[in-house]
């Protein structure tokens, strides 16, 4: 099972919005509604940020959102403040016995 | 609140063994499916193998498959990651992590072990 593909790199200044892409195929991100994303700190563990496409996790602020449309799912973040400057990911179920792929991962610069 | 709390990593040779544990608390441990995911160094994360709530249900990634065993103790609140014949590919930092069902996502995750595997 190949990786869901994501940008290596995105930027913004702070108050702009961006907006990840993450790409798989019709046997994952485009038959289920099971995408989510992860921000990673250097050194730090993955924090959930987004599931079930576009559902925000209690105490995420609301400046993080998610979409897919076909095999492609999106997240954006609004108001982009320096603590935002992560890693992420985007994770998509895959079926029985694949199971769970993650994307490549991007890493979000804040000017 | 919850915790999960990675040990047994470490510098092992090629075609060695390591066991990995990881320490539950501050949740029914026994209702959760639970998770392995690695993350090489400087590389992206890896999906490695799943384990139902009675542990009778278990998957794994194609690239460990043979070679690594998930197993649980819900009486001690543990979960286990038995790695045999490794790989210097199979170095990363491993993560257990719970799942919010099958497919779901990885709502808690541990700090991470590191297992280098080098000559």
């Amino acid at each position: 099972q190949s990786a869901l593909t994501q940008p290596a790199s995105v930027s913004g200044s702070p108050g702009q919005s961006i907006t990840i892409s993450c790409t798989g195929t019709s046997s994952d991100v485009g038959s289920y509604n099971l995408v989510s994303w992860y921000q990673q700190h250097p050194g730090k563990a993955p924090k959930l940020m987004i599931y079930e496409v576009s559902k925000r996790p209690s105490g995420v602020s609301n400046r993080f959102s998610g979409s897919k449309s076909g095999n492609t799912a999106s997240l954006t973040i609004s108001g982009l403040q320096a603590e935002d400057e992560a890693d992420y990911y985007c994770c998509s179920y895959a079926g029985s016995s694949i199971d769970w792929v993650f994307g490549g991962g991007t890493k979000l610069t804040v000017l | 609140q919850v915790q999960l709390v990675e040990s047994g990593g470490g510098l092992v040779k090629p075609g060695g063994s390591l066991r990995l544990s990881c320490a539950a608390s501050g949740f029914t441990f026994s209702d959760y499916y639970m998770s392995w995911i690695r993350q090489a160094p400087g590389k992206g994360l890896e999906w490695v193998s799943y384990i139902s709530s009675s542990g009778s249900t278990i998957y794994y990634a194609d690239s460990v498959k043979g070679r690594f065993t998930i197993s649980r103790d819900n009486a001690k609140n543990s979960l286990y990651l038995q790695m045999n014949s490794l790989r210097a590919e199979d170095t990363a930092v491993y993560y257990c992590a719970s799942p919010d069902g099958i497919g779901g996502a990885f709502d808690y995750w541990g700090q991470g072990t590191l297992v280098t595997v080098s000559s």
